[in-house]
C-alpha cells in the first residue's frame, strides 16, 4: 500500500524558515515525481512545488520562487520542502502527493496525497 | 481568483444527478490539458477520482464521470448518496503560468 507522511510543521514567526519532510513507502520512489499542495485554513488548493523522480528537475509557484526549495533524498524515500522568509499568506496544510511517472508534468494527476503538516506563519 | 472557475456550491437529492463544471480558459483546458477530479471529504486529504478526463481512479464507483468541451469540463455524478457530500476539485495545466493549476472547489450538499 502506497503511504505517505509529512512532518515537520508548526508554528514560526514571519520571516523565518522551516522545513518539511515526506515519508513515502509502497511504491519505487525513484519512478515517481512528487509535488507539495498546499491548503490555506478554510481555502482551496494550491500546487507549490515539484521534482522529478531523480531530483534533477525542479519546478515552482510563482508564489514561493526563491524562497522555497524542493528537494529528494532517494536512499532515505523522502521529499523535503525548505521554506525561507516566511509569510502569513503561507500559513496552509502542506500535503505531498505522488505523480504517476519519473518525470514531473504539470499536466499529471496527483494521487495519493499524503495527510498533510500544517505550518502556521504568525508573531 | 483560480485560474480554473468551479461555482461554489452545488446540491442535490438523494438518487439526483449532480454536475460541476470547471471553466479555464485557452491556455490550459482550451489547449488540451487533461483536466483532473478530487473529492476531498470534511477532515481528509484530497482524494484523486477522475484522470485525463474521464478516466475512473481504482475503487471509484462509476456513478461519477468526466467530460471536456472546449475550455470547460464537467464531473457528473448519479444516483447521488449521503456519503458524495464533500469539497470537488478540478485540477488542470496552464502553458502561460508553466504550473499546475486547481479550480477553487465546489462544495456539494447532499439534501
Amino acid at each position: 500500500e502506497v503511504q505517505l507522511l509529512e512532518s515537520g510543521g508548526g508554528l514560526v514567526q514571519p520571516g523565518g524558515s522551516l522545513r518539511v519532510s515526506c515519508a513515502a513507502s509502497g511504491f519505487t520512489f525513484t519512478s515517481h515525481a512528487m509535488s507539495w499542495v498546499r491548503q490555506a485554513p478554510g481555502k482551496g488548493l494550491e500546487w507549490v512545488s515539484g521534482i522529478s523522480g531523480s531530483g534533477g528537475s525542479t519546478y515552482y509557484a510563482d508564489s514561493v520562487k526563491g524562497r522555497f526549495t524542493i528537494s529528494r533524498d532517494n536512499s532515505k524515500r523522502t521529499l523535503y520542502l525548505q521554506m525561507n522568509s516566511l509569510r502569513a499568506e503561507d500559513t496552509a496544510m502542506y500535503h505531498c502527493a505522488k505523480g504517476p511517472i519519473a518525470w514531473w508534468r504539470g499536466w499529471d494527476w496527483f494521487d495519493p496525497w499524503g495527510q498533510g503538516t500544517l505550518v502556521t506563519v504568525s508573531s | 481568483q483560480s485560474v480554473l472557475t468551479q461555482p461554489p456550491s452545488v446540491s442535490g437529492a438523494p438518487g439526483q444527478r449532480v454536475t460541476i463544471s470547471c471553466t479555464g480558459s485557452s491556455p490550459n483546458i482550451g489547449a488540451g490539458y487533461d483536466v483532473h477530479w478530487y473529492q476531498q471529504l470534511p477532515g481528509a486529504a484530497p482524494k484523486l477520482l477522475i484522470s485525463g478526463n474521464n478516466n475512473r481512479a481504482s475503487g471509484v464507483p462509476d456513478r461519477f464521470s468526466g467530460s471536456n468541451s472546449g475550455t470547460s469540463a464537467s464531473l457528473a455524478i448519479t444516483g447521488l448518496q449521503a456519503e458524495d457530500e464533500a469539497d470537488y476539485y478540478c485540477q488542470s495545466y496552464d502553458s502561460i503560468l508553466s504550473a499546475s493549476v486547481f479550480g477553487g472547489g465546489t462544495r456539494l450538499t447532499v439534501l
